[in-house]
């Protein structure tokens, strides 16, 4: 079973809702990272947090708005999406290694997005 | 991301049979990790790679960090119907990792 917690598991919403995915870890880790994979496609990097601070943000669109509350949750807020958004949404997490390296990331099942 | 060459891309395969996977890559990386993702779950991780030619064994799979730190390589030994699903390899550098296109396998029973 995975330790890396994730809500809802399938989320259907329209283009104008607001919606939110969650993530959850209990392992200590410090670095927690939102990967966006679409079908036969492997995972996208999209956002790094750091000790709890934004470390890299791949150029997503301000549509996507991430949080990270405290060192074990990670939100993902959504508002305003497009149906080309649709995809399965990882959230992961790793230590933090000497030098910035993030180490072995452990992902969630992942939260089925479809935009309508 | 920084591209990186999985092969192969499919494979069909016997039950009890050894398989082999690979991935390249024009970039140094400091990790290599391999993982298996099975349809609508999160991939999960088989093997973490820290040092230019390290070889490492978890049960069936074994996997190489290239000593050029350019490439891996992860084989299955016996193989088992539960070993369908894809293979990921990926490079790490900082807290990037740059994922191969997978490797789907399919097990003939």
């Amino acid at each position: 079973d995975t330790e890396v917690t994730q809500t809802p598991k399938h989320l259907v919403m329209g283009m104008t809702n607001k919606k939110s995915l969650k993530c959850e870890q209990h392992m200590g880790h410090r670095a927690m990272y939102w990967y966006k994979q679409k079908a036969k496609k492997p995972p996208e990097l999209m956002f790094v947090y750091s000790y709890e601070k934004l470390s890299i943000n791949e150029s997503v669109p301000s549509r996507f708005s991430p949080e990270c509350p405290n060192s074990s949750l990670l939100n993902l807020h959504l508002h305003a999406l497009q149906p080309e958004d649709s995809a399965l949404y990882l959230c992961a997490s790793s230590q933090v290694k000497a030098g910035g390296q993030g180490g072995e990331l452990f992902f969630g099942e992942g939260s089925r997005l479809t935009v309508l | 991301g920084q591209q990186l060459n999985q092969s192969p891309q499919s494979m069909f395969i016997q039950e009890g049979e050894d398989v082999s996977m690979n991935c390249t890559s024009s970039s140094i990386f400091n990790t290599w990790l391999w993982y298996k993702q099975d349809p609508g779950e999160g991939p999960v991780l088989l093997i973490a790679l820290y040092k230019a030619g390290e070889l490492t064994s978890n049960g069936r799979l074994t996997a190489q960090f290239g000593i050029t730190r350019k490439d891996s390589f992860l084989n299955i030994s016996a193989s088992i119907p539960s070993d369908v699903g894809i293979y990921f390899c990926a490079g790490g550098l900082g807290y990037k990792l740059s994922f191969g296109a997978g490797t789907t396998v399919t097990v003939r029973a």
